[in-house]
């Protein structure tokens, strides 16, 4: 079993939809939590950062963390037809050296 | 320019062959890592370096090597490439300031081994 399990998708959702993603995780050491976007043909660039448990947002962005049930989650509000991309979340522990475990990532595709 | 650039960003070889993917970085960053990115499997690290003398394994090191020349520049070897190493392998830095620990990631080298 994965430490990090994430629904693959796709997930279509019409623009201006609230877009939901997901993560649960095994590991309960994993303290730091974050949301890479990837589009086609690119790297994964950071979207979100947090740390234990609680929420976060930046703009059209929140990030939940709900450490007693390991489960995190990034909402995406007004979605966009540029919204469209793979988002991965990944996890560390305090003491894993800055090693990252990634989720398999979630194919968005926002339709116009 | 890219903060980290991968070259080549394509390439396609035979079993057997020897293949480097090469990494230089303009971030200043001491931490470099090189991860491997399959179809449903996501991000897994390969090895990762915190400094030039510094080279550690990651979760699947087995099949290659690495070296790191200088604080920018970080190689990813395979010396006897095979079917199953076909995949989308990803550079990243970071500057391991503070716990973020966020990573920097280069444009990927897409590698098809026949």
């Amino acid at each position: 079993q994965k430490e990090v399990e994430q629904d693959p998708g796709p997930l279509s959702v019409p623009e201006g939809a609230i877009v939901s993603l997901n993560c649960t995780y095994s590991n309960s050491a994993f303290q730091y939590f974050m949301w890479y976007r990837q589009y086609s043909r690119k790297g994964p660039e950071l979207l979100m950062y947090t740390y234990s448990s609680g929420n976060k947002e930046d703009g059209r962005f929140t990030a939940q963390v709900d450490k007693s049930s390991k489960y995190i989650s990034l909402f995406i509000r007004d979605s966009q037809p540029s919204d469209s991309a793979t988002y991965l979340c990944a996890m560390m522990t305090t003491d894993s050296w800055g090693k990252l475990q990634f989720g398999a990532g979630t194919q968005v595709v926002v339709t116009p | 320019d890219a903060d980290v650039t991968q070259t080549p960003r394509n390439r396609i070889t035979k079993t057997g062959k020897r293949i480097m993917l090469e990494c230089s970085q303009t971030k200043g960053h001491d931490r470099m890592y090189w991860y491997r990115q399959d179809p449903g499997l996501g991000l897994r690290l390969i090895y990762y370096s915190f400094d030039v003398k510094d080279i550690n394994k990651g979760e699947i090191s087995d099949g290659y090597s690495v070296s790191r020349q200088a604080q920018a520049k970080f190689s990813l070897s395979l010396e006897s490439a095979i079917p199953n190493q076909t995949a989308l392998y990803f550079c990243a830095t970071s500057d391991g300031a503070g716990d973020t620990n966020v990573l920097t990631f280069g444009a990927g080298s897409r590698l098809t081994v026949l």
